[in-house]
C-alpha cells in the first residue's frame, strides 16, 4: 500500500475564506484523485488530478471552485475557495499505486468546518 | 450510469454473530468491485476485491463473491468481533473513462460484547 499523508488534518474555516490542502505520497504515482465525504455521507469524487495535465473535474464541480495542483508525482493540492458552511467535510486524497489495478489508497482526511 | 447500492444502516450485532452486508450494482459491464471500510477516526482501506465473474475476495475473515448472474457483492464475515465496529463501503470501477470508483452510501457495523 502507499503511504499518504495530507495536511492539515482539520481545520475551522471563516466563510468567504480558502483552504489549500495538501496531499503527499511516499512514490511516484500517475493519478491522484480529490474526494470530498460530507457528514454521514459517501464518498464523491471531485476531480481526477495528473500530473503535468489540467485536472478534471467530475459533474457539479468547478475548477474556479476547488482549484487543484499536481506539480510532481508525488504531491497535490486542492483549494477549497470562498467557502460555506456547505463545505464542511472530510476532504480525501487518494492514489492508484499500481497502475490498472483500480485499487485506490485514501490519506487520513482533511476535516473542514466552515463557520 | 454506474452506480452502487448498498444496504441500509446502520447494523448492530452481538460479538461472533455472522454479518452480511449487501451490496448490488448497475450491470454496465463486469466491473471490478471492492469493499472499503473506515475505522473509527481513520481514513478509508482496502479490504477486498474481486475483478471478473465468481471471483471471491476474502481479507481479515471478510468475503465477498462477485455474482454476475445477481449483479451482487455482498460482505460476509461468520463470526464478527468488536473491532469490526467501521462504516463499510462497496464500490466499483467506471466502465467508461478513467479509473475512477463509485461509492455506495455506507454501512455503519457496531458490533457489541
Amino acid at each position: 500500500s502507499a503511504v499518504i499523508s495530507q495536511k492539515p488534518s482539520r481545520d475551522i474555516c471563516q466563510r468567504g475564506t480558502s483552504l489549500t490542502i495538501q496531499c503527499q505520497v511516499d512514490s511516484q504515482v500517475t493519478m491522484m484523485f480529490w474526494y470530498r465525504q460530507q457528514p454521514g455521507q459517501s464518498l464523491t469524487l471531485i476531480a481526477t488530478a495528473n500530473q503535468g495535465s489540467e485536472a478534471t473535474y467530475e459533474s457539479g464541480f468547478v475548477i474556479d471552485k476547488f482549484p487543484i495542483s499536481r506539480p510532481n508525482l508525488t504531491f497535490s493540492t486542492l483549494t477549497v475557495s470562498n467557502m460555506s458552511p456547505e463545505d464542511s467535510s472530510i476532504y480525501l486524497c487518494s492514489v492508484e499505486r499500481r497502475p490498472g489495478s483500480y485499487e485506490q489508497y485514501f490519506g487520513p482526511g482533511t476535516r473542514l468546518t466552515v463557520t | 450510469g454506474d452506480s452502487v447500492t448498498q444496504m441500509e444502516g446502520p447494523v448492530t450485532l452481538s460479538e461472533e454473530a455472522f454479518l452480511t452486508i449487501n451490496c448490488t450494482y448497475t450491470a454496465t459491464g463486469y466491473p471490478s468491485l471492492f469493499w472499503y471500510v473506515q475505522y473509527p477516526g481513520e481514513g478509508l482501506q482496502l479490504l477486498l476485491k474481486a475483478t471478473k465473474a465468481d471471483d471471491k475476495g476474502s481479507n481479515k475473515g471478510f468475503e465477498a463473491t462477485y455474482r454476475k448472474e445477481t449483479t451482487s457483492f455482498h460482505l460476509e464475515k461468520g463470526s464478527v468481533q468488536v473491532s469490526d465496529s467501521a462504516v463499510y463501503f462497496c464500490a466499483r470501477r467506471v466502465i467508461q473513462g478513467a479509473q475512477k470508483l463509485v461509492f455506495g452510501q455506507g454501512t455503519r457495523l457496531t458490533i457489541n460484547p
